[in-house]
Order: structure tokens, then sequence, then C-alpha cells
């Protein structure tokens, strides 16, 4: 069974700062991995899907990292703003010819004008 | 064009009611999932649909939990005789599927979901 740890849970950081959102699973036979922002009360919005064979992929001012062989996968976001305050979830799927995702619980970031 | 909807967004039943959530995904995708989000928990896998039929339930908590999809389309995730434990946020989310994405390009895309208080 697929399980997925996000660290740190909970990130305050001034305006402007580069920073990096950890995230591990268990199961490495996986088909592709998506980072999402959660903002309260509303449901998830895909930042950044990464297949399998890939080892990043880009999005503006974002940046996700993927070492399947490790189970770790990384989302880096450049210059903060404070409208990127929102919880972070990482999805791999679960793999074995399953499309479902496993979410991690999250980092809550805080990105302080 | 428009995103997944889901309706209600708040519901509040008391304990041993039926309720139904309703999902509207995006238009010609062919994959609907069903997840849920537990106060303090991650989200946690339902069901998944594959046009009308479900090729993976293993999500579903007990037998009181259950979905349909007609015309691959709309779904409806109908939990009978709620308990207070069934409280949480239900989110559907839709992708290409099968025939038109791969499963490893497949984004999914999440409707901002239903809050479910049983009281």
């Amino acid at each position: 069974k697929q399980e997925v740890t996000q660290i740190p849970a909970a990130l305050s950081v001034p305006e402007g700062e580069n920073l990096v959102l950890n995230c591990s699973f268990t199961d490495s036979a996986i088909y592709n991995l998506q980072w999402f922002r959660q903002d309260p009360g509303k449901g998830l919005t895909s930042l950044l899907l990464i297949q399998s064979s890939q080892r990043e992929q880009t999005s503006g001012r974002l940046n996700a990292s993927l070492d399947k062989s490790s189970g770790r996968s990384t989302l880096y976001i450049a210059a903060s703003q404070p409208g990127d305050s929102a919880t972070y979830l990482c999805a791999p799927d679960s793999g074995a010819g399953s499309y479902q995702l496993t979410f991690g619980k999250g980092t809550k970031l805080s990105v302080i004008p | 064009g428009a995103g997944v909807s889901q309706s209600p967004s708040n519901k509040v039943t008391e304990k041993g009611k039926d309720v139904e959530l309703r999902c509207d995904p995006i238009s010609g995708h062919t994959a609907l999932y069903w997840y849920r989000q537990s106060l303090g928990q991650g989200l946690e896998f339902l069901i998944y649909f594959q046009g009308n039929s479900a090729p993976d339930k293993s999500g579903l908590p007990s037998d009181r939990f259950s979905a349909e999809r007609t015309g691959g389309s709309v779904s409806t995730l109908t939990i009978q005789r709620t308990q207070q434990e069934d409280s949480a946020v239900y989110l559907c989310a839709s992708s290409l599927g099968e025939g038109f994405g791969s499963p490893s390009t497949d984004t999914q895309y999440f409707g901002p979901g239903t809050r479910l208080t049983v009281l």
C-alpha cells in the first residue's frame, strides 16, 4: 500500500524567499506523481504532473523533481509571494495499473508580506 | 470550459439518514474518481469509474457507501444510514481516462467538494 509523507507539515517564510517542499513515498512503482495546492474551503488545483520517466517538470516559478528509485519528490517555489499561501499536496499514483492517487497530509505554506 | 462541479456544496444531516452527493465531470472526461478528506486526515481514495463501470471500488469504507455513474457523465455517491464518522469533505475528480490520456499523463482535475456533516 502506497504511503506518502510530506515534510515539513507547515512552513512560514517571508515574501521573496525560495523554498523547497519535500515528499517521500513507499512504493516506487508509479506511473506519475502530481503536486496540488489546496486553498481553504476549496478543491484541489493541479500544479504539476511528473511522469515516472521524467526527472523534473517546470511551470513558471514552480519546479518539481522526481527521484523514483528513492521514492522522493520535491517542489521548489522561487521568489515566493503571499498568493502562494496554501496547502501543498503531493500525490503519487498507486502504480500497478491503478490510477488512484495517494495523498500526503500536505505542507501548509504561509508567505508573509 | 467548465470544470468539475459538485452539489450540494454543504450538507448537514442527522445520523441514520441517507445522503446523495453529485458530481458533474468535465465534458469528455471518461474517468471519474471520488475521494474524501476527513478533518486532520489526508485525502483518501474511494472509487474510480471508467465510463459507467467501476473497476476499482477498493476505497469504499463499508457497504453503506455506493456510487453509480450514468451516461458516462454524472456520478452520484450515496451514503446510507450515515454515521458521525462519515463527516468529511467529499471530492470528485475527472480525467481524460483510458483511450484518451495515458496513465502517465492523465492529470486529475478536482471539483470544489461537498462538505458533509452528520449530527
